[in-house]
């Protein structure tokens, strides 16, 4: 069956870097767009970028998180990657990967685990 | 991109039948029928519950349902259950690989 397990969780201090990574199981990786989607504590959700991991870098950004995000993938791993720079007590949440159920179609039928980040001094 | 706008909260009685709109602009939720729900309790990652505007995936109840007119799209719950009382969410293609999701809404239970 299919899954997606995250790293851990991560404490960073503002201004600093964050990798966080997922790793899919149960089905061709590739064959699958990735997504990533955040959620600060007690908000909504929000979603950050999608990757086709046959591209090996993303194919969309939200314009709030381009110049600072980076996302990748790596079929040889089954793994998705992303790397959020500059980080401010704002980018505190939990950051989800998920997966395209159907190319095109933007709806996610999986979803990782969660990978709670904290930014504080 | 701007979220999409949900009602904060809905409420209703075991038994009776709720609706969530999700409204958007002719730019996502009225320009495409790619749009999602997602149920998601505290603490767990979300579920997708219709996508498509009007599909379930296999396992969901068929007391869920979807729907869209123009720039809002809709989920209704029918037949409330006590576990239905949990955190929803829409979500919508927004052009250019780009997704938005909705505000959320927290339904009650009552």
């Amino acid at each position: 069956q299919v899954h997606l397990v995250q790293s851990g969780a991560e404490v960073k201090k503002p201004g600093a870097s964050v990798k966080l990574s997922c790793e899919a199981t149960g089905y061709s990786f590739s064959g699958y767009y990735m997504h990533w989607v955040r959620q600060a504590p007690g908000q909504g959700l929000e979603w950050m970028a999608m990757i086709n991991p046959n591209f090996g870098v993303a194919t969309g950004y939200s314009q709030k998180f381009r110049d600072r995000l980076t996302v990748t993938a790596d079929t040889s791993t089954s793994s998705l990657h992303m790397e959020l720079r500059s980080l401010t007590s704002e980018d505190t949440a939990v950051y989800y990967c998920a997966r395209e159920g159907r190319d095109g179609t933007y709806l996610f039928d999986f979803w990782g685990q969660g990978t709670l980040v904290t930014v504080s001094s | 991109q701007s979220a999409l706008t949900q009602p904060r909260s809905v409420s209703g009685s075991p038994g009776q039948s709720v609706t969530i709109s999700c409204t958007g602009t002719s730019s996502d939720v009225g320009a495409y029928n790619y749009v999602s729900w997602y149920q998601q309790h505290p603490g767990k990652a979300p579920k997708l519950l219709i996508y498509d505007v009007t599909k379930r995936p296999s396992g969901v109840p068929d007391r869920f349902s979807g729907s869209k007119s123009g720039n809002t799209a809709s989920l209704t719950i029918s037949g409330l259950q006590a576990e239905d009382e949990t955190d929803y969410y829409c979500s919508s293609y927004a052009g250019s690989h780009t997704v938005v999701f909705g505000g959320g809404t927290t339904l009650t239970v009552l």
